[in-house]
């Protein structure tokens, strides 16, 4: 069965600063990952995917992750934390013609003045 | 934003009586999916659909059943609500054959959430 850590629960960083959010994942095959933010009282967005190709993917809001299959990981970055940034992001796994992903627990991001 | 909708948003209940979430899409995707998310746990699947009449357990499918008569709708029934059930509860679809001709990735497009309080 695939599954997802998240090994941060909460992180504090201050603004300007750069940012990195740890996900590792579990499954037998190429993955498909994903890193969804969530806003206080919102649903989920996606923040960017990987399915194949370049393993330095680019999402929206400058964040980018990079998939490192001998590591088991898929790091989420940011060279400069905003403080609207503030949210809880999860890291997600699918597979290829398979319908349903797994999430991680979540890491909670706060951003200090 | 993808046009989904749920309701009610926000309900309270009580122990032992049913409650019935629906989920309701404009975007005429196949897979349609329900997640409860609980602080310390993340998002768990609780049942899915890939089509009408079509479903399928998730992790966590004890005390829940789920409808699906029509592409638009898909409903998620606790036959008699526990305090256990109290949970955020995300109903989400996506495509099954991406526009673009790609493979299935299994992108998930979220909707805002149903706050469930049983007393």
């Amino acid at each position: 069965a695939q599954s997802v850590t998240q090994p941060d629960i909460h992180i504090t960083v201050s603004e300007g600063a750069s940012l990195e959010l740890r996900c590792n994942y579990s499954y037998g095959a190429t993955p498909y990952l994903f890193w969804y933010v969530q806003s206080p009282g919102q649903g989920l967005q996606l923040l960017l995917k990987y399915f194949s190709g370049d393993t330095l993917v680019q999402g929206i809001k400058g964040f980018e992750a990079e998939f490192k299959r001998s590591q088991s990981s898929f790091n989420l970055r940011k060279p400069s934390v905003h403080w609207s940034d503030a949210a809880e992001y999860f890291c997600a796994v699918g597979n290829s013609g398979y319908s349903t992903l797994t999430f991680g627990k979540g890491t909670m991001l706060l951003v200090s003045p | 934003d993808a046009g989904i909708t749920q309701s009610p948003r926000h309900k309270v209940t009580e122990t032992g009586t049913p409650v019935t979430l629906r989920c309701h899409q404009t975007e005429n995707h196949r897979y349609m999916y329900w997640y409860r998310q609980d602080p310390g746990h993340g998002l768990r699947l609780i049942h899915y659909s890939y089509g009408v009449k079509d479903t399928d357990k998730g992790e966590v499918s004890d005390g829940y059943s789920v409808s699906r008569s029509k592409t638009e709708d898909f409903l998620l029934t606790l036959e008699s609500a526990t305090s256990s059930q109290t949970s955020v509860y995300f109903c989400a679809i996506s495509e099954s054959t991406p526009a673009s001709g790609g493979p299935n990735t299994g992108e998930l497009f979220f909707g805002e959430g149903s706050r469930l309080t049983v007393l």
